[in-house]
């Protein structure tokens, strides 16, 4: 079955650290992006990238970093840096340029304690 | 001014009422546009996509009015497992990044 991977489901850190969310597509989609979402509120970019080895910051990157090394693979970085990690975080991708909407995967709920 | 903006409700109506949203935009470049629907603490999925001339599936029917920068959706019939939350997605051609609206959230009640 083709679609997006996203783990873990659910994420506990202590302040501080590091921590890096996987997301997987193999519907060789050429963009992917993350989002985070807050409780009661929308989904805010974080970074995208529309091909390999290259992304761009989205609306809030600051405290984040990614990487595209692989077409099927954009893995997110919440660094010690993001003042506030606590947060549902979500990937997405889409085939291409065009009329293409965004499948998104389950996502990943990261409490920071 | 947002780039897209919803009324984040909620709306509350009873089993079988009709109900409409609207979304508004301010990138008059923008040229594809979506609805998904969100449930509580779950991934969006895409719900219709909102062509020129307006599409209807089953008891949903989108429309886009460019004139005045918004898309609608409306629901007829409306069931309990319609409540959710419908995000409405803008972008521009060829552009890759997409901006999503806040969402309005639907309550449908017995």
């Amino acid at each position: 079955d083709g679609g997006i991977t996203q783990s873990p489901k659910y994420l506990f850190r202590k302040e501080g650290q590091n921590v890096t969310l996987s997301c997987e597509q193999n519907l060789n989609h050429d963009a992917m992006y993350w989002y985070r979402q807050d409780p009661g509120q929308g989904l805010r970019l974080i970074y995208y990238s529309q091909i390999v080895n290259d992304f761009q910051k989205g609306d809030i990157a600051e405290g984040y970093s990614v990487s595209r090394e692989k077409k099927e693979s954009f893995p997110l970085t919440v660094t010690s840096a993001q003042k506030n990690p606590t947060a549902f975080y979500l990937c997405a991708s889409k085939p291409g340029q065009g009329f293409n909407e965004q499948f998104f995967g389950p996502g990943t709920r990261l409490t920071v304690l | 001014r947002k780039e897209v903006e919803q009324d984040p409700g909620p709306f509350n109506v009873p089993e079988g009422a009709t109900v409409a949203f609207n979304c508004t935009y301010s990138n008059s470049a923008s040229q594809s546009f979506f609805w998904y629907r969100q449930d509580c603490r779950k991934e969006p999925k895409l719900l219709m996509s909102v062509y020129s001339s307006g599409n209807e599936d089953g008891r949903f029917t989108a429309q886009l009015n460019r004139a005045s920068q918004y898309i609608s959706l409306l629901i007829r019939d409306s069931k309990l497992s319609d409540s959710a939350t419908y995000l409405c997605v803008v972008n521009e051609w060829g552009y890759q990044k997409v901006t999503f609206g806040t969402g309005t959230k639907l309550q449908v009640i017995p």
